[in-house]
């Protein structure tokens, strides 16, 4: 089946810190991956997304790359703001399909 | 990007009584809504797909005549949890997507409903 499995929170970092998120996911077929951001109060919002191999996806000072070899899709900023303090999915969908399988969510808080 | 409202944020109510929570489509007509459930440091799961005017599709073990989806019109669709009881306490989530556009889901704040 498909799945994903998140590095466990709560993450707590000090502002301008190197943050990775990891992400690993096992799937039929070749899904689309993508890293969805929830801040306090808010919905879910799409962060950045690849859609097959090799690809990186990026906003907001963030990145990630489809691993196809590892299975992974890590996130990682280079220097974390207060404004950053969320949590975050990685999820994944089965191109053409729009059901989202999610990874549990990780907590980031960063302090100034 | 699109707005996805849920409505209530938070309800508390009795074992045994039911709870309506909505989801609206707030600046664009949402074809098919999508609802999921969290429970505390999970990962969302889909309960169920609606698509507007016709029945929704059940993911497996989610009891249909539990959790009541109506998708009447293209801005909103309801959840019903019907006799409530308190494992039924969660947080659920809806997303949706429109016609065209790039398929994106947009979701909603979440609505946490707590059974006594």
């Amino acid at each position: 089946g498909n799945s994903v499995t998140q590095m466990e929170g709560p993450v707590t970092l000090s502002e301008e810190a190197f943050l990775t998120i990891n992400c690993t996911y096992t799937a039929t077929g070749y899904p689309s991956l993508f890293w969805y951001v929830q801040y306090p109060g808010e919905g879910l919002q799409l962060l950045l997304k690849a859609t097959k191999a090799d690809d990186k996806g990026s906003n907001k000072g963030f990145e990630a790359t489809y691993r196809k070899e590892t299975t992974s899709f890590h996130l990682e900023k280079g220097s974390v703001q207060v404004s950053d303090s969320a949590v975050y999915f990685c999820a994944l969908n089965i191109q053409g399909a729009q059901k989202l399988v999610f990874g549990q969510g990780t907590r980031l808080t960063i302090n100034p | 990007g699109a707005v996805v409202s849920q409505h209530p944020s938070w309800v508390i109510c009795k074992s045994g009584t039911s709870v309506k929570i909505e989801c609206r489509s707030l600046d664009f007509q949402a074809t098919t809504m999508f609802w999921y459930r969290q429970f505390p440091k999970q990962s969302l799961m889909l309960m169920a797909t609606s698509n507007e005017g016709s029945k929704a599709t059940y993911e497996q073990g989610v009891e249909k005549d539990k959790f009541l989806i109506n998708h009447a019109s293209l801005t909103l669709s309801t959840l019903t949890v019907t006799s409530a009881h308190p494992e039924d306490s969660s947080f659920y989530i809806c997303s949706a997507t429109g016609q065209g556009g790039t398929g994106e889901l947009f979701f909603g704040e979440g609505s946490r409903l707590t059974v006594l």
